[in-house]
C-alpha cells in the first residue's frame, strides 16, 4: 500500500487566493482526519469523516475553511480566501475501527502551506 | 473526555547519554496509548503503542514506554540516544471502546534534540 497521500506538497498562494488541499487515504480505511500543525498550537484536528460523512467538524477554525469527501478515496480542504495566519502544515490521516487499536493513525507527509 | 499532557516542549540531550519524555494522560475509561514520532519535514509515524497486557512495551530502534495505570503515565525512555533520534515525540490516547468516534487526542509534542 502507498500509504495516505497528500498533494500538494508545498503551496505558496498570496492572500485572498483559494487553496485546495487533497487526501488520498489508504483503501479500506473508513475514518479520515484532518489536522493542522504550527508551531503555536501544535497538531489541531480540523474535522474527521467516517464513511465520507463529516462527524466532528468542531475544529475547523473559519467559514473559510470546508473539507469534503465525495467518496472512500479521496478528500479535500479548500481555504477561500487565504490568509497569512493559515500558513501551517496540514496533514491528513486514515484509520479503521478494526485496526485502530494496532496502528492507530497512518499519516500522509503533509502539505506545507505558505500565505504570503 | 481523555486529554494528554507533555509537560516537557524540549529535551536536549547528549547523544549515547539516557532520556525520558514524559507523558501523563487524564481518562475515565479504558485506553489505548501510543508515541508518535515526527521527523524533520515529514508526517507523523507510529513509534510504539500500548494495548494490553504487558505494561513495558518496545519498539525496534530501542525506545522502550511504560504503561502505568495508578499514574495514568506512559513515558517514553531510551537508555542511549543517538543523533538520528532528534525529532518531535507525540504521546496520543483513544478510548478501548468502540465508541468515541475513533478519535486520537493528541499530546502537545516534546522535541527531542540530540547533541554531540
Amino acid at each position: 500500500d502507498a500509504g495516505v497521500i497528500q498533494s500538494p506538497r508545498h503551496e505558496v498562494t498570496e492572500m485572498g487566493q483559494e487553496v485546495t488541499l487533497r487526501c488520498k487515504p489508504i483503501s479500506g480505511h473508513d475514518y479520515l482526519f484532518w489536522y493542522r500543525q504550527t508551531m503555536m498550537r501544535g497538531l489541531e484536528l480540523l474535522i474527521y469523516f467516517n464513511n465520507n460523512v463529516p462527524i466532528d467538524d468542531s475544529g475547523m477554525p473559519e467559514d473559510r475553511f470546508s473539507a469534503k469527501m465525495p467518496n472512500a478515496s479521496f478528500s479535500t480542504l479548500k481555504i477561500q480566501p487565504s490568509e497569512p495566519r493559515d500558513s501551517a502544515v496540514y496533514f491528513c490521516a486514515s484509520s479503521s475501527p478494526g485496526t485502530r487499536h494496532l496502528h492507530g493513525y497512518t499519516f500522509g507527509s503533509g502539505t506545507r502551506l505558505t500565505v504570503v | 473526555a481523555q486529554s494528554v499532557t507533555q509537560l516537557d516542549s524540549q529535551v536536549p540531550v547528549f547523544e549515547e547519554a539516557p532520556v525520558e519524555l514524559r507523558c501523563n494522560y487524564s481518562s475515565s475509561v479504558s485506553v489505548y496509548l501510543f508515541w508518535y514520532v515526527q521527523y524533520p519535514n515529514q508526517g507523523l509515524q507510529l513509534l510504539l503503542k500500548y494495548l494490553s497486557g504487558s505494561t513495558l512495551v518496545k519498539s525496534i530502534n530501542g525506545f522502550e514506554a511504560e504503561f502505568n495505570k495508578s499514574q495514568t503515565s506512559f513515558h517514553l525512555r531510551k537508555p542511549s540516544v543517538h543523533i538520528s533520534d532528534t525529532a518531535e515525540y507525540f504521546c496520543a490516547v483513544t478510548f478501548q471502546s468502540t465508541g468515541g468516534g475513533n478519535k486520537l487526542t493528541f499530546g502537545t509534542g516534546t522535541q527531542l534534540k540530540v547533541e554531540l
